[in-house]
Parts: C-alpha cells; sequence; structure tokens
C-alpha cells in the first residue's frame, strides 16, 4: 500500500510533442504529490508538485493532472525539448511526515 | 552557494571496509534525509532527522548509522560494508516536517559508493 508506480519506464518523444508519464498509488492518506527531474550525475530536483484538492496544476510546459477518485497522476510536458532528457519520478507522501515514497522513474529521451 | 552538499563525491572501496559519507546543508533547514538510489535508478528513503532527532528509520541494516552533529550536517557511515551496498547515496533537506510548506525536499549531487 506504500508503493507509487509509475510508467512508462522508458519514453522516446520528438522535439515538441508531448511527454506523458503516469502514476498510480493505492495508500488514499497520500497528500503531498511531487515531481523529480533527475539529470545524469545529478541529484533529483523538485519540478512540480500538487496537493489532493485541487485536479491540475500548470507551470510552464509541465502539468500535473490528478484523479483523486482512480488515485492517479500524471505528467504532461508539452513541446518537449531535447533540454528535457532526464529520468523523471514521481513521488507521493504523507506531507506531514517527510517520507517520500518514489515511483520507478521514466527515463525521458527527447529527439531534435 | 551549494544549498547541499556531499563528500566525496566518488568512493570506491574493499567489502568489509568502514566508511563515511558527510552532508551539509545551508539552507537552514531543520530536516534532513539519506536516500539510496540503486542501480536501477530506484530511491527509496533510510533516514530522516528533525533538528538532529531521528524521525525515520527504514528497514535498513544496523550497519548503516547516521549521525547529526547539528541541523546542518547529517552524516552517514557504514560498518562492514558489502557488495551489495554499492549504490549512490543522496543527501536531502526540507523545512520542518510539519510546517507549511515543509515538503519540498532539495537533494544533493550524491555520493557513488563502489564496493568491491
Amino acid at each position: 500500500q506504500q508503493q507509487v508506480k509509475q510508467s512508462p519506464q522508458s519514453l522516446i518523444v520528438q522535439k515538441g510533442g508531448i511527454s506523458i508519464i503516469n502514476c498510480a498509488y493505492e495508500n488514499t492518506a497520500f497528500d503531498y504529490f511531487p515531481w523529480y527531474q533527475q539529470f545524469p550525475g545529478k541529484g533529483p530536483a523538485l519540478l512540480i508538485a500538487i496537493r489532493p484538492d485541487v485536479s491540475e496544476k500548470k507551470e510552464g510546459r509541465f502539468t500535473i493532472s490528478f484523479n483523486k477518485s482512480a488515485k492517479q497522476f500524471s505528467l504532461h510536458i508539452m513541446d518537449s525539448q531535447p533540454g528535457d532528457s532526464a529520468t523523471y519520478f514521481c513521488a507521493a507522501s504523507i506531507s506531514n511526515t517527510g517520507k517520500l515514497i518514489f515511483g520507478q522513474g521514466t527515463t525521458l529521451q527527447v529527439k531534435p | 552557494d551549494t544549498a547541499v552538499s556531499q563528500t566525496p563525491k566518488y568512493l570506491v572501496t574493499q567489502m568489509g571496509n568502514d566508511k563515511s559519507i558527510k552532508c551539509e546543508q545551508n539552507l537552514g533547514h531543520d530536516t534532513m534525509y539519506w536516500y539510496k538510489q540503486d542501480s536501477k535508478k530506484f530511491l527509496k528513503i533510510m533516514f530522516s532527522y528533525n533538528n538532529k532527532e531521528l524521525i525515520i528509520n527504514e528497514t535498513v541494516p544496523n550497519r548503516f548509522s547516521p549521525k547529526s552533529p547539528d541541523k546542518a550536517h547529517l552524516n552517514l557511515h557504514i560498518n562492514s560494508l558489502e557488495l551489495g551496498d554499492s549504490a549512490v547515496y543522496f543527501c536531502a533537506s526540507s523545512p520542518l516536517v510539519g510546517r507549511q510548506g515543509a515538503y519540498e525536499q532539495y537533494f544533493g549531487p550524491g555520493t557513488r559508493l563502489t564496493v568491491t
């Protein structure tokens, strides 16, 4: 019940296309859902996050869609660029614990 | 102006040795974490400290011992290293857990540990 399942494992998108990564969770006590971006040799960096009281959050080209009833959330990267090529992790947390449960990660390659 | 720093960046050692990884944050955060990222890139929390107090201790072998001399530092000491300990270890920090906005965790650059 503590798992977060992420798909796909890898994704190849043409420049300008839309990248979509999906995550699902079981624990309804989770109340914070961040996405992290990790470049090779670097630590993960917070990209965007959402709380379950909203269904969508947009920051620039990055959008989180959240479906509370389905216990699913997804990251959409619009107008994908080669510089977006990285590994993306979804995560979930019960916010007053500080404990992040990460998905398995998605390696995104954006082809020029 | 590095926010979360770790030393060393690379650590190569033999089985059975004892090693330490140091972490420092200059963000003024009260909570610090250690994560392990395995060869498949899976990230898993190991420990968390709030103001030098241990608050999360996952099912980690007791060969791993975190130590927090002050709230800006969280070191990880590993005894009797095993092949399976080879991984990238990340330190992270956040504002005090429980406070508003205490969700964002800032990660260090990682320490790649290779046990031969």
